[in-house]
């Protein structure tokens, strides 16, 4: 079974500064899928960002990065020059690369930037 | 295309009355997904398919709950004799297979008085 843990329910930072939320996940699968996604107080879900496992590079968006840890299972989001409208609920997820493809969510980081 | 629409938006019933969801995915997608969210929660998987063919369901989905995709194409969500636990938003999303992750569409907020 597939696990993800989000350990932050609440974080905020001010506008125009960075600021790292948390991910661990537990697998017994080799190749998968992590993924962040927000969404905003109009609750459309969006996808930040995608990292593959096989791949040892960091995935990085714009102002979005993550530091992707295999052998930890860990996986945190960076936001850099963080802005008002990054105010959101954050959601790590993980999906296996064969079969039903379901995606697996955490419980959420609720995300406040300040101005 | 103007990604994954789901209508309504918000339906408040009674207890006990059926109601149904309706969720038109990407076209290009051929797999498509429902999810239930509480409050405070992520969501969590309740069935998907593959074109027309329903190929999974989450043992969170009763035999209250019943989703259907006739020709691959739109998804219906229905859910029998309502119950006050069943309030939440039921969101809709589609993908390709693989690991591409999904387009999620706004969700149907359900509210049981």
């Amino acid at each position: 079974a597939q696990t993800v843990t989000q350990s932050q329910p609440e974080m905020s930072v001010q506008e125009a500064e960075t600021v790292t939320l948390s991910c661990t996940y537990d697998t017994s699968e080799n190749n998968y899928y992590l993924f962040w996604y927000k969404q905003p107080p109009s609750r459309q879900m969006i996808l930040v960002i995608r990292q593959e496992a096989y791949k040892q590079q960091n995935a990085t968006e714009n102002r979005f990065s993550v530091n992707f840890q295999k052998a930890a299972k860990s996986f945190s989001l960076k936001i850099s020059d963080s802005q008002l409208g990054d105010t959101a609920m954050y959601f790590c997820a993980f999906i296996r690369e064969t079969g039903a493809n379901n995606l697996f969510f955490g419980t959420g980081t609720r995300l406040t930037v300040i101005p | 295309d103007t990604g994954v629409s789901q209508d309504p938006r918000h339906k408040i019933t009674k207890r006990g009355q059926n109601v149904t969801f309706r969720c038109d995915p990407i076209s290009e997608h051929n797999r498509l997904y429902w999810y239930r969210q509480t409050l405070g929660q992520g969501p969590e998987f309740l069935t998907y398919f593959q074109n027309e063919a329903q190929l999974e369901k989450s043992r969170l989905l009763s035999d209250r709950f019943s989703a259907e995709r006739p020709k691959g194409s739109f998804s219906t969500l229905e859910i029998q004799r309502t119950e006050q636990g069943d309030s939440a938003m039921y969101l809709c999303a589609s993908s390709f297979p693989g690991g591409y992750g999904y387009t999620f569409g706004s969700g149907t907020r359900l509210t049981v008085v």
